[in-house]
């Protein structure tokens, strides 16, 4: 079945420090690939999207590439800042999403 | 921006009882979900809605959970007799259907945190 493998946490970074949270994904089809951002006491907040090949989704300096090839949709950063301390979910789907199991970021200054 | 809104944000009830979770999806929005997560683990899809019935449910989805759309605004989550391990963050999401190849990503809203006792 579909599903969607995330690097395991926690992930420790200082400030200005390059993000990379890999995630790869099994489907059939061609799935739409999300990352969404859970801060603390707050519900699921989409951070960018990609709906087909080579797409690339970003927003808020993050990015991510959908690779059809290697079946991945990494999370890219150039440079963190505190207040992106949160966990990130990887998920795929066109109507059923799949999570990832979220991967906890905390950022020191 | 369009907002999926659910109430409680958060509710305690006693094992046995029946609770009721609240949606209020996006007014266009054709398809409505129900997902879980339990503190620290991942978010786990329970059921769709659409056309006023369910079209796809997990296996976590048993005859202890129902669903409906009472008033054509309104998108409920009813567990009839609650369990300690039903605790857990409930979200609501809605979508337009998926067409033309663009995915119209989900809309979650804020949850309702269930805690059983």
């Amino acid at each position: 079945g579909n599903s969607v493998t995330q690097m395991e946490g926690p992930v420790t970074l200082s400030e200005e420090a390059f993000l990379t949270i890999n995630c790869t994904y099994t489907a059939t089809g061609y799935p739409s690939l999300f990352w969404y951002v859970q801060y603390p006491g707050e519900g699921l907040q989409l951070l960018l999207k990609a709906t087909k090949a080579d797409d690339k989704g970003s927003n808020k300096g993050f990015e991510a590439t959908y690779r059809k090839e290697t079946t991945s949709f990494h999370l890219e950063k150039g440079s963190v800042q505190v207040s992106d301390s949160a966990v990130y979910f990887c998920a795929q789907g066109a109507q059923k999403l799949v999570f990832g199991q979220g991967t906890r970021l905390t950022i020191n200054p | 921006e369009p907002e999926v809104t659910q109430t409680p944000s958060h509710q305690v009830t006693q094992m046995g009882q029946e609770v009721i979770l609240r949606c209020v999806p996006i007014s266009n929005h054709l398809y409505f979900y129900w997902y879980r997560q339990i503190l620290g683990q991942k978010v786990e899809f329970l059921v769709s809605f659409y056309n006023n019935e369910i079209s796809e449910k997990s296996e976590i989805f048993d005859d202890q959970f129902s669903v409906e759309r009472p008033d054509g605004s309104n998108f409920t989550l009813k567990i009839r007799s609650t369990k300690l391990e039903d605790s857990a963050m409930y979200f609501c999401a809605s979508i337009l259907p998926y067409r033309q190849g663009v995915g119209y990503g989900y809309t979650f809203g804020s949850g309702t945190r269930l805690t059983v006792v």
